[in-house]
């Protein structure tokens, strides 16, 4: 069965310090991979989505960035943080149904980020 | 542009009794409708999930209905139980160049109280 993990899983840290945020998909060859935010009262958006290796897209311009080193493996990262990037970061994966129908984004269990 | 409206954003059942959250969205491109159920610190969970050429979809106590000439889609949950309180999501997918687009509603909160 396929499994996402994410680390950490909260994160305290000081603006203008750099940031990284790890999430695996395991089970799984080739996934769609993506980051979210999640604020509170305003659902989750989408920050960057992968459909392989090394090929990232933005959705929103912001002061974050994203990498897909490995086929599984993708990453949040930011050279120097503002208060505003504090919020829940959920990491989802998909695959792409027969004929590119639609299936379900599978999410883990997220990263906390604190900035202080 | 919200696409996809969700409400209520809180609601408060009691045991046993209806849940009912109500989704509205806009762009009939969409073609794949999840549920999503979030429990506090932890990521969303696939609940149940309906396409457009269905009207209905039950899966034990959670029920999909979907009504594509207005729009909407709701989520029933029936006899409610207080390990049902979360934040339920809906969604809305379009395939998009080899990945799926989703947008999410903006969350209900539901508390089931004893």
């Amino acid at each position: 069965s396929q499994t996402i993990h994410q680390w950490p899983a909260t994160l305290v840290q000081p603006v203008g310090s750099p940031l990284s945020l790890e999430c695996t998909v395991e089970g799984t060859s080739n996934p769609n991979l993506y980051w979210y935010r999640q604020a509170a009262g305003r659902g989750l958006q989408l920050l960057f989505y992968s459909v392989g290796i090394g090929q990232i897209s933005s959705e929103v311009p912001q002061n974050l960035s994203a990498s897909r080193p490995q086929d599984r493996q993708f990453i949040l990262s930011s050279k120097k943080l503002l208060l505003s990037d504090s919020g829940f970061y959920l990491c989802a994966w998909s695959v792409l149904g027969e004929a590119n129908s639609n299936q379900p984004q599978h999410f883990g269990d997220g990263t906390r980020l604190s900035i202080l | 542009q919200q696409q996809v409206k969700q409400s209520p954003q809180s609601l408060i059942v009691q045991k046993g009794g209806i849940s009912i959250i109500n989704c509205a969205y806009e762009n009939t491109a969409f073609d794949y409708f999840p549920w999503y159920q979030q429990f506090p610190g932890k990521g969303p969970a696939l609940l149940i999930a309906i396409r457009p050429d269905v009207s209905e979809k039950k899966e034990g106590r959670f029920t999909i209905s979907f009504n594509k000439s207005a729009k909407q889609f709701s989520l029933h949950i029936m006899d409610s139980q207080p390990g049902d309180s979360a934040t339920y999501f809906c969604a809305a997918s379009v395939p998009r160049w080899g990945y799926q687009k989703v947008t999410f509603g903006i969350g209900t909160k539901l508390q089931v109280i004893p």
